[in-house]
């Protein structure tokens, strides 16, 4: 079975610009999370969604955004890009979700470089 | 407030050597706790879990141990081998995605 997948795997942007993250879970998997990792702050939760809906948020602006599609698949966008934005991506799948107290499997993860 | 933490950022360790990691938690109303492995330029690998009805878990060559008394947390690897160099860190869940806390990692490097 193929692990979660995300796309680019290396972004490069500059200030102001946006961008827009992908990420195909596990098959039959429809838990989809996003994190931001930064060597300063750890893993941070940005958001989950569950059956093309956001049923979970961290504490990160509105210009962090998400959607889920019908096949699972999600992406992650990121609007009017800051420097303190530069992270790694990480996009985590189950089955039901944290909530249930289920493991995440997490992708590679996209690296974001704001200049 | 609520934290996950780790003793030591760096551990060093010879090959063959068992290792310990080790991981403080305050949240008593922790339930689930799960080890990560993440190699450089990878995302965080699932090592092994244990759920606070246990103290103890055993996977391939790594050993959980859950000490709710102290709210500690700790990974042995046994018998450490090169592949096994990488940052470790653990996680807590309390309830839901917004209660699930990492630790921000234990980096081991094992010396052949």
């Amino acid at each position: 079975k193929a692990g979660v997948t995300q796309t680019p795997r290396y972004l490069i942007k500059t200030r102001g610009q946006q961008v827009t993250l992908s990420c195909s879970p596990i098959s039959g998997h429809r838990s989809v999370s996003w994190y931001q990792q930064t060597p300063g702050q750890g893993l941070q939760f940005l958001f989950e969604y569950f059956s093309e809906t956001q049923r979970n948020k961290g504490n990160f602006p509105g210009r962090f955004s998400g959607r889920q599609f019908s096949n699972s698949r999600s992406e992650m966008n990121v609007s009017t890009l800051e420097l303190g934005d530069s992270a790694l991506y990480l996009c985590a799948s189950s089955f039901q979700g944290a909530e249930r107290g289920e493991t995440q499997y997490f992708g590679p993860g996209t690296r974001l470089l704001v200049l | 407030g609520e934290s996950v933490g780790l003793h030591l950022p760096t551990l060093s360790v010879q090959e063959g050597d068992n290792s310990i990691i080790n991981c403080a938690y305050s949240n008593s109303a922790s339930d689930y706790f799960i080890w990560y492995k993440q190699e450089s330029g990878k995302g965080p690998q699932f090592i092994i879990d244990i759920r606070s009805n246990m103290d103890k878990r055993q996977g391939q060559r790594v050993t959980v141990l859950l000490n709710k008394t102290v709210k500690h947390l700790s990974l042995q690897i046994a018998a450490t081998q090169p592949g096994d160099s990488a940052v470790y860190f653990c996680a807590e869940n309390h309830g839901g995605y917004q209660k699930v806390t990492f630790g921000t990692g234990t980096k081991l490097q094992v010396i052949p």
